[in-house]
């Protein structure tokens, strides 16, 4: 049981470029979310999923997209990367959000946009 | 708006000795509260939650504290030990909304 599995762990982006970040939950959780966590801030919720096929935006969503085409994956894309979206990422899972549940997180993807 | 936060950034404690942090919440309509544990290079860990319907929980070594007159929630942790030695977040949570997450404690424990 890996829980909740991001990849890549680290990377290193240049300014306009783009990439997906993935991440995989074998728990069969209804509910996903990515985050970003900047220093000395809590976890912002940037996106999020109530099931397959459906996303919703967080707090800060801008400059992000993502997409739940299967309800084990949730993919985080920057189209166009700038360097305010330095940051570690982190998604997370849980079995239901409206009534109380723990999120499970994943180990998160440290990005840095040069 | 809803908001959570801290009153201590950061803790330094005497290993063996018990460790408190707390956390202010604002929103009245949150009934659902977590504490997680992070690492440095991992990410969050759940220590211990606890309902709107409860005023305390307790799991091994730690305790959850929720005071709803002064919202106002806080994790003891018993005998702190080197390996205590993480970020400390609270998340609120209100019925169909999503956590909120404080800016975290760092607890530093001494030998």
């Amino acid at each position: 049981n890996a829980g909740v599995t991001q990849t890549p762990k680290f990377r290193v982006l240049k300014t306009g470029q783009s990439m997906t970040l993935l991440c995989a939950q074998d728990m069969n959780h209804e509910y996903m979310y990515w985050y970003r966590q900047d220093p000395g801030m809590g976890l912002r919720l940037i996106h999020y999923s109530v099931g397959e096929g459906t996303t919703a935006k967080g707090k800060v969503p801008d400059g992000y997209n993502v997409s739940r085409l299967k309800k084990q994956n949730f993919l985080l894309g920057l189209e166009s990367a700038a360097p305010s979206q330095t940051s570690v990422y982190f998604c997370a899972s849980s079995y239901g959000g409206q009534g109380g549940t723990e999120a499970f997180f994943g180990q998160g993807t440290r990005l840095t946009v040069v | 708006g809803e908001s959570v936060g801290l009153h201590l950034p950061t803790l330094s404690v005497q290993e063996g000795d018990n460790s408190i942090i707390n956390c202010a919440y604002s929103n009245s309509a949150s009934d659902y509260f977590i504490w997680y544990k992070q690492e440095s290079g991992k990410g969050p860990q759940f220590i211990i939650d606890i309902r709107s319907n409860m005023d305390k929980r307790q799991g091994q070594r730690v305790t959850v504290l929720l005071n709803k007159t002064v919202k106002h929630l806080s994790l003891q942790i018993a005998a702190t030990q080197p390996g205590d030695s993480a970020v400390y977040f609270c998340a609120e949570k209100s019925y169909g909304q999503n956590f909120v997450f404080g800016p975290g404690t760092r607890l530093s424990v001494l030998p």
